[in-house]
């Protein structure tokens, strides 16, 4: 089955730095990627997802590449604010499957 | 979302006992999935399920049980808690495959 790592675990950033985190998947057969955003005590919600038929997906301050070649993707927070601290989980869903494998989490901080 | 709720919200249970968790979604999503959520481990599915009356295992289904009578309904019973189920447990729809996830407000369960 489909094995997602994420990497960082943890990440600070100052507030309007950019934030960087990064997930690798092992089956070339996945074709779904989506971010999910889980505030402390909230259920994780869709932040932004991308198909495998698309290189760059952006909305407002945040984008997600992939790297099919590499079977990575990465999402990227711009002019981080102080709202954007939360854990942020990856996942990849493979074609023609239900379900989605998630990462292990980062747990984003944002510095005033 | 609104469109799917679980319960109870929290759960106090012993070693031993039988637990039933509640997930209902109003959307007539035709895939429904069991979570549990862990310090380290990220988001684990336990159970999922593709239609009434169709159900499958996920990562880690030891010690639960599912069922699917209804697509609005797919209840999660530990047969007898034991306290490595101490965990977040999310329930989750979609309505295809490749189609957004959506998750309910999770449960909390301690098994004393």
């Amino acid at each position: 089955g489909e094995n997602v790592e994420q990497h960082p675990s943890t990440l600070s950033v100052q507030e309007g730095d950019s934030a960087v985190i990064k997930c690798t998947y092992s089956d070339s057969a996945s074709n779904y990627f989506p971010w999910y955003k889980q505030e402390l005590g909230k259920r994780p919600q869709l932040i932004i997802d991308i198909r495998s038929n698309v290189g760059e997906k952006k909305d407002q301050r945040i984008a997600v590449t992939l790297n099919k070649t590499a079977k990575h993707f990465s999402l990227h927070i711009t002019e981080t604010q102080p709202e954007d601290s939360a854990v942020y989980f990856c996942a990849a869903s493979i074609a023609g499957n239900e379900k989605l494998t998630f990462g292990t989490g980062t747990r984003l901080t944002i510095i005033p | 979302d609104a469109g799917i709720t679980q319960s109870p919200r929290y759960k106090i249970t012993e070693t031993g006992r039988q637990v039933t968790l509640m997930c209902h979604q109003t959307w007539s999503h035709s895939y429904m999935f069991w979570y549990r959520q862990d310090l380290g481990h990220g988001l684990r599915l336990i159970y999922y399920s593709a239609a009434a009356d169709i159900t499958d295992k996920g990562e880690v289904p030891d010690g639960y049980v599912v069922s699917r009578s209804k697509t609005e309904n797919f209840p999660l019973t530990l047969e007898s808690a034991t306290r490595s189920q101490t965990s977040v447990y999310f329930c989750a729809s979609r309505a295809g495959q490749g189609e957004k996830l959506f998750f309910g407000s999770g449960t909390q369960l301690s098994v004393l």
